[in-house]
Formats: structure tokens, C-alpha cells, sequence
């Protein structure tokens, strides 16, 4: 069965600092993974996908996410943080054979200007 | 493309009344499903579909129905609304055999039952 965890409710930093959201993953085979943010008062919308090949991933607003297939986590990161990044971010999991992805009960960002 | 539409965007039902939640997409996506959203909760799955005429449940799927009699469409049918079914709901589409493929979620429906 396929699970996600992500172990913080809400990550604070400061803007200009880099920002780290943490993303852990449970499979069985290989994992199809994802990023999603929700703006307030919005649907999901997607950032970026590990499917196969480098292990660094690159998407949008400059966000990116390192698989770490030993520690089974997929991080997503940023080099320098925004005050409009602050959002709720969701990580998602599909597994070969599975219709659905699973998502974490999501991570609050907050960028403090 | 209007992509995933849903409604209504908000909706405020009595305890054991009836609703539906529509939900369309424009893009021709085999794959269609519903998810409720609750602080601390994250995103829930309650129902799926594989394509029309298949459906099937997700984790939390009672006290709902679905049908898929279009790829186009996929309503959710709320039998006996209960307080504890108060949550947004978010409809999303996905393209069928690339499991690659990325979800796109609509807008969500906001319900309050009293």
C-alpha cells in the first residue's frame, strides 16, 4: 500500500532564506511523486514530479525536490523564499499499479517578510 | 480548456437533507475523483472513477454516492447530510495508463451542514 507522511504542520522562515519542506514516502516498487500548493480559498495546483531520472527536480516558481530513494523522501526546497510562497503544500504519492495518489496531510509555509 | 469545474462553490444544508455536488472537466481524462479536505486531515479520498460506468470507493466513502454515466462528468451525492460531513470538497481529473500524469483539481465546494 502506498502512504506519505509529512512530519510538519507548518515551516517558518524568513524571506531570502532558503526553505526545506519535508516529504516521506512508503511503496511497494517504484514511487511516482509529487508537489502540489493550495493558495487560501483555492484548489491544488501542481509544482513538479519524480518520475525517473535525476534525482533533482526542477518545477515552477523556482521550487525543486530532491528524491532520495534510500531515505525514501522527497524533499521540496527553494534557495530563496518569497513571502507569496506562503501557502499550504502538499506531497503525493502513486504507486505502479495504482490509479490514485495518495497526499500528506499537507505543510503550511509561512514566509515571514 | 475550462479545465475541472465545480458547483456550487458554497452550500449550506440542514441535518438529513440531500444534495449534489457536480463536477466536470473539459480535457477528456479517463480518470476523475472526489476528495474532502479537513484542518489537520489533509486530503481524503472518497470516491474514484477509471472511466464510464466504473467507479469505486476511496477511504472515506459512506455517506456518499457516485456515478460516472460520462467521461465528462462526475457527480457526488451527498443521501443524508450530517455536521460531520461539513468539509471542502475538491473534484480532480487525470489522463488513464501514464501514471505520470498529473492531477488537476478544481476549484472545491465549500459545504456547511447544520
Amino acid at each position: 500500500a502506498q502512504s506519505v507522511a509529512q512530519p510538519e504542520d507548518q515551516v517558518n522562515v524568513a524571506e531570502g532564506n532558503p526553505l526545506t519542506v519535508k516529504c516521506t514516502y512508503s511503496v511497494s516498487g517504484n514511487p511516482y511523486l509529487f508537489w502540489y500548493v493550495q493558495y487560501p480559498n483555492r484548489g491544488l495546483q501542481f509544482l513538479l514530479k519524480y518520475i525517473t531520472g535525476d534525482n533533482l527536480v526542477k518545477g515552477s516558481y523556482g521550487f525543486e525536490a530532491e528524491f532520495n530513494k534510500s531515505q525514501t523522501s522527497f524533499h521540496l526546497k527553494k534557495p530563496s523564499a518569497l513571502v507569496s510562497d506562503s501557502a499550504l503544500y502538499f506531497c503525493a504519492v502513486r504507486e505502479g499499479g495504482s490509479y490514485i495518489p495518495t497526499f500528506g496531510r499537507g505543510t503550511s509555509l509561512i514566509v515571514h517578510p | 480548456n475550462a479545465g475541472v469545474t465545480q458547483t456550487p462553490k458554497f452550500q449550506v444544508l440542514k441535518t438529513g437533507q440531500s444534495m449534489t455536488l457536480q463536477c466536470a472537466q473539459d480535457m477528456n481524462h479517463e480518470y476523475m475523483s472526489w476528495y474532502r479536505q479537513d484542518p489537520g486531515m489533509g486530503l481524503r479520498l472518497i470516491h474514484y472513477s477509471v472511466g464510464a460506468g466504473i467507479t469505486d470507493q476511496g477511504e472515506v466513502p459512506n455517506g456518499y454516492n457516485v456515478s460516472r454515466s460520462t467521461t465528462e462528468d462526475f457527480p457526488l451525492r451527498l443521501l443524508s447530510a450530517a455536521p460531520s460531513q461539513t468539509s471542502v470538497y475538491f473534484c480532480a481529473s487525470s489522463s488513464q495508463g501514464r501514471q505520470q500524469e498529473t492531477q488537476y483539481f478544481g476549484p472545491g465546494t465549500r459545504l456547511l451542514v447544520l
